[in-house]
């Protein structure tokens, strides 16, 4: 079946510091890939999205890129910002078949900036 | 602000009562999912509708039921409730219900079953 396996968190960084959070996926077909975000207390909200190989999604500094021969999609962003603490959901979503739109997500990763 | 209500907030209830959640999706949005985030099995797909209609089942309980209304909103019915089940109920919607579409999430109903 398929599945989203993302690096455990906790990940901790200092103001400015490089992101990256990795995500690699299992998937019959040809999936759209998701990365959304969870702030304290809220729901999940999309940050970026890409829907077909070697497509780059883009939001707020943050970027990844659909990568098919390795099966991957890392998140990743120059300069961290305090206001980025927050927890990251790498997902992905059939295209077609029965259980397209459904997403399966990676188990999160905690990002917590230190000013 | 997504669009998406969900209500209640919070439910605090005993183990063996039946409990339903409400979901209104964004304004225009036919698809509606319900996802529950637990500590130990994160966040996974229970049900998503279509305009009515049942379209997908995920991870779901047989003691969990939902619905979808003419007027699209929906209802998760959890009934013989075991502390198990305490966990955050996310309702999210999107509009064709569609692999690539943007799903906006409610801000979620945390049960607790005591």
């Amino acid at each position: 079946g398929n599945s989203v396996t993302q690096m455990e968190g906790p990940v901790t960084l200092s103001e400015e510091a490089f992101l990256t959070i990795n995500c690699t996926y299992t998937a019959t077909g040809y999936p759209s890939l998701f990365w959304y975000v969870q702030y304290p207390g809220e729901g999940l909200q999309l940050l970026l999205k890409a829907t077909k190989a070697d497509d780059k999604g883009s939001n707020k500094g943050f970027e990844a890129t659909y990568r098919k021969e390795t099966t991957s999609f890392h998140l990743e962003k120059g300069s961290v910002q305090v206001s980025d603490s927050a927890v990251y959901f790498c997902a992905l979503s059939e295209v077609y078949g029965g259980s397209q739109g459904n997403l399966i997500f990676g188990k999160g990763t905690k990002l917590s900036v230190k000013p | 602000d997504s669009g998406v209500t969900q209500t209640p907030k919070h439910l605090i209830t005993a183990t063996g009562q039946r409990v339903t959640l409400r979901c209104s999706p964004r304004s225009g949005d036919l698809s509606v999912y319900w996802y529950q985030q637990s500590l130990d099995q994160g966040l996974q797909f229970l049900i998503q509708y279509y305009n009515g209609e049942e379209r997908a089942k995920g991870n779901i309980l047989e003691r969990f039921s939902a619905q979808q209304f003419p007027d699209l909103h929906s209802e998760l019915n959890l009934s013989s409730l075991e502390l198990g089940d305490s966990a955050l109920y996310f309702c999210a919607s999107s509009e064709w219900g569609q692999g690539a579409d943007e799903q906006f999430f409610g801000p979620g109903t945390r049960l607790t079953v005591l």
